[in-house]
């Protein structure tokens, strides 16, 4: 029974198009987040998401947003895909409070063509 | 900026002996630290973690040693085994001025390899 799952796994797409990469937790934690692994692969944080706000890294830029329709799904929306935007992008949950360890999913592996 | 460093991007180890993996870190209001295992193809395995005030935590073959002032941890695996050879991260945590939990900072990782 998976407790972070994400959709699509591999995702493949020109440049200038939207996508959705979705992501449901089944651990009933009050945060989530979107993390992108780039070539180097250093994982960033992009966003974390609680019922009470989000917090943004000040370097995504805004063709990224976090759309959350309730507490067990946080769906990352890319608008206008470039060439830099191919990474592997994880989703992870945690209870709310610093310490508390993140879990992952298996990530979405974006190429933009 | 890497607040979180791991300087050896692999390490070669003899199964049944002792993997010490290390990580550097420079900001010094991380308050938690976390290590994490990641197989190819998958998600980051949270592993053990260490409170910014303990020095050491142990978790069945699993130790972190904390050493503050020199802002430095490590991981030790013992006895390796090869289902061991992974990429381990190492992450930190810091309180987020509005109480909540901000995303980690991770370091790059470090390939660990067992040698049969």
């Amino acid at each position: 029974d998976t407790a972070v799952s994400q959709t699509p796994k591999y995702l493949v797409t020109q440049m200038g198009n939207d996508k959705s990469i979705k992501c449901e937790q089944n651990l009933g934690h009050d945060t989530m987040y979107w993390y992108k692994q780039d070539s180097k692969k250093f994982l960033k944080i992009m966003f974390s998401y609680n019922n009470k706000e989000l917090i943004i890294n000040e370097t995504v830029p805004n063709r990224f947003s976090p759309k959350s329709p309730d507490k067990a799904h946080l769906n990352l929306h890319i608008n206008s895909l470039e060439l830099g935007d191919s990474a592997v992008y994880f989703c992870a949950s945690s209870q709310v409070g610093t310490g508390a360890p993140q879990y992952f999913g298996p990530g979405t592996r974006l190429l933009v063509l | 900026d890497q607040q979180v460093k791991q300087n050896s991007p692999s390490l070669s180890v003899q199964e049944g002996r002792i993997s010490i993996l290390n990580c550097d870190y420079t900001n010094s209001m991380f308050d938690y630290f976390l290590w994490y295992k990641k197989y190819p193809a998958e998600g980051p395995t949270f592993l053990i973690s260490i409170s910014s005030i303990k020095d050491k935590n142990e978790d069945g073959r699993f130790t972190v040693f904390l050493n503050k002032s020199a802002k430095h941890l490590s991981l030790h695996i013992v006895p390796s085994q090869p289902g061991d050879s992974a990429v381990y991260f190492c992450a930190a945590s810091a309180m987020y001025s509005g109480g909540g939990a901000d995303g980690l900072t991770f370091g790059k990782g470090t390939h660990l390899i067992i040698q049969p």
